[in-house]
């Protein structure tokens, strides 16, 4: 069975300063591995994936996320955390060559970013 | 382009009551799927269509909860005799094409209460 965790239920980063959010996988074979980001009365907004290749990862708004097999990780990271990237995030596994499965969501990391 | 849409944005019905829930998807996406948002969770898979037909309807909590996707475009979900544990965001989903690595775009959601 697949399963994703997100040990943080609530980050918080003072502005300007960087970010993490981590994020574990278990899930037979090689996955695909997502982000997403949910804002307050917002559907959830796709941010960056691991597809193959590189291990960095780079998505939209400034984040991208490292790849890490031996610790079957894929933590988000920021360099710098704006006001703004204040939300909801959740990480999201598929295993690869399974066509148009679901995805399988961790629970959420509130991220707080403070002025 | 129109994203996902679903509708309406909130529901609030009573214990017993039948509510329908629906959902446009990105036009010419093949995949659909429904999840369910509790609060402080991420989202629980439902079910998902390609095209027309259910392809995985595992996630469906009983058989009280059904969908259909009857011209491979818009889908409804359907709740019979609603119960309070049944209040929660549902999120509808769409993807283009048969690729495992394809992201998922989300819809806002609808809000459902159950009193």
């Amino acid at each position: 069975a697949q399963s994703v965790a997100q040990p943080e239920d609530q980050v918080n980063v003072a502005e300007g300063n960087p970010l993490t959010v981590k994020c574990t996988y278990s899930v037979s074979g090689n996955p695909y591995l997502f982000w997403y980001v949910q804002y307050p009365n917002r559907g959830l907004q796709f941010l960056l994936k691991y597809i193959t290749g590189d291990n960095l990862v780079k998505g939209s708004y400034g984040f991208e996320a490292e790849f890490n097999k031996s610790q079957t990780s894929f933590h988000l990271k920021k360099p710098s955390a704006l006001v703004s990237d204040s939300a909801l995030y959740f990480c999201a596994v598929r295993p690869r060559n399974s066509g148009n499965t679901p995805l399988v969501f961790g629970k959420g990391t509130r991220l707080s970013v403070i002025a | 382009g129109a994203g996902v849409s679903q509708t309406p944005s909130n529901k609030v019905t009573e214990k017993g009551k039948y509510v329908e829930l629906r959902c446009d998807p990105i036009s010419g996406h093949t995949a659909l799927y429904w999840y369910r948002q509790s609060l402080g969770q991420g989202p629980e898979f439902l079910i998902y269509f390609q095209g027309t037909g259910a392809a995985d309807d595992s996630g469906l909590p009983n058989d009280r909860f059904f969908a259909v996707r009857p011209e491979g475009s818009v889908s409804t979900l359907k709740i019979q005799r609603t119960e309070r544990g049944d209040s929660a965001v549902y999120l509808c989903a769409s993807s283009p094409g048969q690729g495992s690595y394809n992201e998922q775009f989300f819809g806002p959601g609808t809000r459902l209460t159950v009193l």
